[in-house]
């Protein structure tokens, strides 16, 4: 069955540090990706989307990479700060026009 | 000058109640989706609509019955409203319907509590 996985326990790190999140998925061949991030009590709001012929992408302090050979794509945040803590999810695409979402990593930076 | 809005926002309401969420997107596209987030955080997409026309139906029981009145507006109206049906319930829009290169809108959710 298809799956998408997201690391169910929160992370969490120091202010200023490299913030990883992981999204790895089983029994797709997505031509992308996107990431999405979720605050609490509010809707998803998008970050990026990345496609199957992309290694990497990146805005501003994000950065993105996408191996559709291990099948998992890596979420970062540099310099981390306070303001970023929220939940973050991976959404890959099925059946040509639903959105499917991952669980999420909630991701807490501490100062 | 909101892009997606949704009410209501809180929604408490007895087992067996019918109810409604209303939504509507300043935006201008032409697809609009209903979500449901469950108590595990699992984001699972219930509706798509295409200038009004049902697109996805992601096999959601019959009492639930989403209503497009025009591109910019769906509503989903929730019959016999059973404890399993407490969730977030989030309204969404895009530009078109094929994802690609398309970004997904969400409103802010509507929270449904069945007691």
């Amino acid at each position: 069955s298809q799956k998408i996985e997201q690391n169910s326990e929160a992370l969490n790190i120091q202010e200023g540090k490299t913030a990883t999140l992981t999204c790895n998925y089983t029994n797709y061949s997505p031509a992308y990706l996107q990431w999405y991030r979720q605050d609490p009590g509010r809707g998803p709001v998008f970050l990026l989307l990345i496609r199957e012929n992309e290694k990497e992408k990146r805005k501003e302090r994000l950065k993105v990479t996408f191996d559709t050979t291990l099948k998992q794509s890596l979420f970062h945040i540099t310099a981390s700060q306070p303001a970023d803590s929220a939940t973050y999810l991976c959404a890959l695409p099925r059946d040509g026009n639903k959105l499917v979402f991952g669980a999420g990593t909630i991701l807490r930076v501490k100062s | 000058d909101t892009a997606v809005s949704q009410t209501p926002k809180y929604l408490v309401t007895q087992m067996g109640n019918d109810k409604s969420i209303k939504c509507e997107q300043n935006l201008g596209h032409d697809t609009m989706y209903w979500y449901k987030q469950d108590s595990k955080k699992f984001l699972k997409i219930m509706f798509s609509y295409n200038n009004k026309e049902l697109i996805i139906n992601e096999t959601v029981p019959n009492r639930f019955s989403p209503k497009s009145p025009d591109k910019a507006h769906l509503n989903l109206h929730i019959n016999s409203l059973e404890l399993g049906d407490s969730a977030v319930y989030f309204c969404a829009s895009s530009p078109t319907l094929e994802y690609a290169g398309n970004t997904i809108y969400f409103g802010e959710g509507s929270w449904l509590t069945v007691v």
